[in-house]
């Protein structure tokens, strides 16, 4: 069985500032890895996602993850916040059965000027 | 990356009746996605919805209550039976891109039971 666990579910950073959301996994086979953001009222857009390859993937709007696979983590990162950052950022889990995911709980992120 | 398009995107419904919820992709799907999504909570997978076949339930979802149609590759409905204020969520549907790997998502139907 596959799982994901955020570690806070609020994070709040200043305008300017490292933005660090983290993420960590359970599966038993080689993972698939996303990062998703949640705007209020609407769906989710896909950040990132890691398959196989370079460790390190670089997604929308500035954000990166960095795959560790002795550590089972997928922490997200932005070396500079922004006040259009503030949403709710999901990390999610596949086993590649065609998309179906499996969700951490979620972490708000909050960004102060 | 596909497009999906959910609608209704919101509605309030009296509880004891049925809503459902229309999902329709750009392009030819195998598998379709249904979630839910409780508020202030993260997205828990309702079921599969498998073109040709019954939907494959998850653990806690049961037809009678989330009945699911999926009558060509590009469509999927979802209905709520039998509403009760706890059916108060978002529902999602998502389809896999073209590399089958990332889940697209719709805009979500913001369901309120009153």
């Amino acid at each position: 069985a596959q799982s994901v666990t955020q570690l806070g579910s609020h994070v709040s950073v200043s305008e300017g500032a490292l933005v660090l959301l983290r993420c960590n996994y359970s599966s038993s086979v080689p993972p698939y890895l996303f990062w998703y953001v949640q705007y209020p009222n609407q769906g989710l857009q896909l950040l990132l996602k890691y398959t196989t390859g370079a460790t390190l993937v670089k997604g929308i709007n500035g954000f990166e993850a960095e795959f560790k696979k002795s550590e089972t983590s997928f922490h997200l990162t932005k070396p500079s916040a922004h006040m259009s950052d503030a949403a709710e950022y999901f990390c999610a889990v596949s086993d590649n059965q065609g998309g179906k995911l499996i969700f951490g709980q979620g972490t708000e992120l909050s960004v102060k000027p | 990356s596909a497009v999906i398009s959910q609608k209704p995107s919101r509605d309030i419904c009296q509880r004891g009746t049925s809503l459902t919820i229309q999902c329709q992709v750009d392009s030819q799907v195998t598998m379709m996605f249904w979630y839910r999504q409780q508020p202030g909570q993260s997205l828990t997978l309702i079921a599969t919805a498998n073109q040709g076949s019954e939907a494959t339930y998850e653990s806690g979802f049961v037809i009678d209550k989330f009945p699911i149609s999926r009558p060509n590759l590009t469509f999927s409905t979802l209905t709520v039976s039998n509403m009760s204020p706890e059916d108060s969520s978002i529902y999602l549907c998502s389809a896999p891109g073209q590399s089958n790997t990332e889940a697209f998502f719709g805009q979500g139907t913001r369901l309120t039971v009153v």
